[in-house]
């Protein structure tokens, strides 16, 4: 059984450069969700997605933001223009929704530096 | 006010002690309600849900909710110091909003 899996793990980049990163989901899952982890805070969200559809996107999201979950599967999250403000650990986390239970798994994350 | 709320710690205590971890939310209608587990650089890892009043046992850890209260707690029996580890309490608040709400978390020290 494969949990959640992000790539890269880290990521070195120079402000102004854009980023991309990937999630792939647990198989059946059909929520993913994006956070923000920054030092000593609790994640915070980003946006999420039930299958293709993203529905949900936080005031966080700026328009130097974008996730794309094309065929509902693996998710990429872009940030265009760094700024040294985006560093911090990047969260994926996938749920299958039932009912009124949905329980997030969070994969390993990407830590992003920018310098 | 913070809409989930955590003491950060940190919180000490002896192995094989009992380590109470509370936490406290603003919106009462939140409906779901959970505690990860968080390694230095490590991603969270999820530990307990709980969504109905009372207690929630699992092992070495209960849970316990008190929604008239706001409050909803982690016990971890037994200490041990592979515990030790940042703890955050996690909040979805109604049917309607499926992103989770966390606190600042915890930071637990299990002392041999």
């Amino acid at each position: 059984d494969t949990g959640v899996s992000q790539d890269p793990r880290h990521k070195i980049t120079k402000r102004g450069q854009n980023v991309t990163f990937r999630c792939d989901p647990i198989s059946e899952h059909n929520r993913l969700y994006w956070y923000r982890q920054t030092l000593g805070q609790g994640p915070e969200f980003l946006t999420y997605f039930q299958n293709e559809a993203q529905l949900e996107k936080s005031r966080l999201l700026s328009d130097r933001f974008s996730a794309e979950r094309p065929k509902g599967s693996f998710s990429t999250l872009e940030i265009q223009r760094t700024e040294q403000g985006d560093s911090a650990m990047y969260l994926c986390a996938s749920s299958l929704a039932r009912g009124n239970t949905d329980t997030q798994y969070f994969g390993p994350g990407t830590r992003l530096t920018v310098l | 006010q913070k809409e989930v709320e955590q003491n950060s710690g940190p919180l000490s205590v002896p192995e094989g002690a009992i380590a109470s971890l509370n936490c406290t939310y603003s919106d009462r209608g939140s409906q779901s309600f959970f505690w990860y587990r968080q390694y230095s650089g490590k991603s969270p890892e999820l530990i307990m849900s709980i969504y109905s009043n009372g207690d929630k046992e699992d092992g070495r850890f209960t849970a316990q909710l008190n929604k008239a209260s706001q409050y909803v707690s982690l016990l971890i029996r037994d200490s041990q110091p592979s515990d030790s580890a940042t703890y955050l309490c996690a909040v979805r608040k109604n049917t309607g909003f499926q992103k989770l709400v966390f606190g600042t978390g915890t930071r637990l020290l299990v002392s041999p």
